[in-house]
């Protein structure tokens, strides 16, 4: 069966501080493979689409990258709003699977 | 700018139904790939579904298969999640999703606000 895994599954940092969080897929999904932000009690932000895309909208200091069956959010210099919970979605096959999501949270 | 809203939170009796509306406003759902995403209290996100209107056919997630039917109304913009033979385990935020590439599933630009939907006898 199709697995997307996503670590960690929480993370503590700083304000500044440059933080990965990563998504593996079990079959190569190409570059089909978005990332998401969401804060308690709100949907789901779109971050990034087609593995490395920014959202328009979306702040420069996060970016993502990969291909296939490995793949990273990247936040280059944390600000206290992006202390929140994020997912990755493949979208190459059916069902269109989430990561466990990370909690991202203060140090 | 498109927003999609969502019908209000509802109570159901296990054993029951719920349909949920998604309407959008500020534009057109036709061709878009619409998905209802679920997500119980202190837990992850899951993709149950979706339609693309233009389309007709709806796509379901094994898990749900028998119990969900996701429906269209291209005149009114209105998309309904309809959930049967409901159990404690489905009590959960229900949200709808549009995705930014028409007509294929992509990634979700746009979300409806959610519809709790709470299971309890």
């Amino acid at each position: 069966a199709f697995q997307l895994t996503q670590s960690p599954s929480s993370l503590s940092a700083s304000v500044g501080d440059r933080v990965t969080i990563t998504c593996r897929a079990s079959h190569g999904i190409s570059s089909a493979l978005a990332w998401y932000q969401q804060k308690p009690g709100k949907p789901p932000k779109l971050l990034i689409y087609d593995a490395s895309n920014l959202e328009s909208g979306v702040p420069s200091r996060f970016s993502g990258s990969g291909f296939g069956t490995d793949f990273t959010l990247t936040i280059s210099s944390l600000q206290p709003e992006d202390f929140a919970a994020y997912y990755c979605q493949q979208f190459n096959r059916y069902p269109y699977t989430f990561g466990q999501g990370t909690k991202l949270e203060i140090k | 700018q498109v927003q999609l809203v969502q019908s209000g939170a509802e109570v159901k009796k296990p054993g029951s139904s719920v349909k949920v509306s998604c309407r959008a406003s500020g534009g057109s759902l036709s061709s878009y790939a619409i998905s209802w995403v679920r997500q119980a209290p202190g837990q992850g996100l899951e993709w149950m579904g979706g339609i693309i209107p233009i389309f007709t056919s709806s796509d379901y997630a094994q898990k749900f298969h028998g119990r969900v039917t996701i429906t269209a109304d291209e005149s009114t913009n209105i998309v309904y999640l309809d959930l049967s033979s409901l159990r404690s385990e489905d009590t959960a935020v229900y949200y709808c999703a549009r995705g930014r590439l028409a007509p294929v599933y992509s990634a979700f630009d746009i979300w409806g606000q959610g519809t709790m939907v709470t299971v309890s006898s």
